[in-house]
């Protein structure tokens, strides 16, 4: 069974950039009958999708990240991983990683348990 | 792209049911059958609960169950439990390879 854990720092200063990692078990990145994606929650707030790619890297953003997100995947590791640049305290949030399913349905699923990111000095 | 538009809230007693609606537009819920909803419990990952409108993965209770008419989406739940208390998200393809969440509605159990 497919399971998603992400990684990297929960503290983040202003102005510099965010970068996440997302490791597969129990499933490969190379399937192409699925993307792999982000989403976001800051604290006490609702979902945000922030963006999906696929293997091979081909990704779409949220227009309102657009300019700041960057996305890759390394099939070597069977990891995925996101970069948001010039961040502020408005992406301080919990971020998920999930799979994207785009054939035979379009859900996200599973979702990792998430990781707490602050924008703080 | 606007956030889908759901109830703050929504309430009812154990064995009643409660539905949430989901409203979109035509760029989004009103175009494409691609609605799903998430189930959030405080602390945890939301959980997919239905896909494509009404469909139910495997291994989520029959009283879940969803829909659509026009521009929105609407999740019933059938006999409630007290399990059931947690926020839903609904969901939608926003088309050009894009999805736009809901607001999210806390569903409460008297």
């Amino acid at each position: 069974q497919l399971q998603l854990q992400e990684s990297g720092p929960g503290l983040v200063k202003p102005s510099e950039t965010l970068s996440l990692t997302c490791t597969l078990s129990g499933g490969s990145i190379t399937s192409g009958d699925y993307f792999w994606g982000w989403i976001r929650q800051p604290p006490g707030k609702g979902l945000e999708w922030v963006g999906s790619l696929f293997y091979t890297g081909t990704s779409y953003y949220n227009p309102s990240l657009k300019t700041r997100v960057t996305s890759s995947v390394d099939t070597s590791k069977n990891q995925f991983s996101l970069k948001l640049s010039s961040v502020t305290a408005a992406d301080t949030a919990v971020y998920f990683c999930v799979r994207l399913v785009f054939r035979g349905g379009n859900y996200f699923d599973p979702w990792g348990p998430g990781i707490q990111v602050t924008v703080s000095s | 792209q606007s956030a889908l538009t759901q109830p703050r809230s929504v309430s009812g007693s154990p064995g009643q049911s409660v539905t949430i609606s989901c409203t979109g537009t035509s760029s989004d819920v009103g175009t494409y059958n691609f609605v799903s909803w998430y189930q959030q419990h405080p602390g945890k990952a939301p959980k997919l609960m239905i896909y494509d409108v009404s469909e139910r993965p495997s291994g989520v209770p029959h009283r879940f169950s969803g829909s659509k008419s026009g521009h929105t989406a609407s999740l019933t739940i059938s006999g409630l439990q007290a399990e059931d208390e947690a926020e839903y998200y609904c969901c939608s393809y926003a088309g050009s390879y894009t999805w736009v969440f809901g607001g999210g509605t806390k569903v409460t159990v008297l």
